[in-house]
């Protein structure tokens, strides 16, 4: 079982370029999410998506943009990256009900330079 | 106000004895989901355990058990006969259901502890 699978696993950027991280799960999960993990700040949501068509900001969302056009995708695209982007990405997927916990791909290392 | 609070950045425990690590959280709501999750040093986020707020019985899995205190806003892990696999990163994390709008599915994470087992 493929669960959720992040591309790339590490990433170096120069300031300024843009970038897609890419988020695919196959577990038909109606929710989706991308977090960032820095050191001491724990997991900091950046954009969530509650189906297809649905996407909405968390608590970081300035320089990121989502899209979720299918139920499977959840790509994460860095508009104009800076240094203080620099972090571990971590995309998630969850069903609608309560108790289910959240599945989370095995993250992203990005470096801007 | 932070929703989840994780007081004790560091924990250091000896191999086969329990450690409990805290969590305190902060909402109005009625119905609310809390999760522990571990994260060694590999890197991946693991599923630990879970309690709903109208659970009426602490969670149990194996090893791990939640002492939910309602009233007190309060979900400790607690982690019996510690192993050096245990040594990770561990986080609360809560699930709001409201009502008045917005997501029902975000996850607010505390900061985190690290928990070393020593030998």
């Amino acid at each position: 079982n493929a669960g959720v699978t992040q591309t790339p696993k590490f990433q170096v950027l120069k300031t300024g370029q843009s970038m897609t991280l890419q988020c695919a799960q196959d577990m038909n999960h109606e929710y989706m999410s991308w977090y960032r993990q820095d050191p001491g700040m724990g997991l900091r949501l950046i954009h969530y998506s509650v189906g297809a068509g649905i996407t909405d900001q968390g608590e970081v969302p300035n320089g990121y943009n989502v899209s979720r056009s299918t139920t499977e995708d959840f790509p994460l695209r860095l508009l104009s990256a800076a240094p203080s982007q620099t972090s571990v990405y971590f995309c998630a997927s969850s069903n609608g009900f309560l108790g289910q916990p959240q599945h989370f791909g095995d993250g992203t290392r990005l470096s801007i330079l | 106000a932070q929703k989840i609070t994780q007081t004790q950045p560091g924990m250091f425990v000896q191999e086969k004895e329990a450690v409990t690590l805290d969590c305190t959280y902060d909402t109005s709501d009625q119905s609310y989901g809390l999760f522990w999750y571990k994260q060694p040093s590999s890197g991946e986020m693991i599923f630990l355990i879970y309690q709903g707020s109208y659970d009426e019985q602490n969670a149990t899995e194996g090893r791990y058990s939640l002492n939910f205190q309602k009233a007190r806003k309060s979900a400790n892990l607690v982690i019996s006969a510690s192993q050096l696999g245990d040594s990770a990163m561990y986080f609360c994390a809560m699930r709001e259901v409201s009502y008045s709008g917005g997501s029902n599915y975000k996850l607010t994470f505390g900061k985190g502890t690290l928990l070393t087992v020593n030998p």
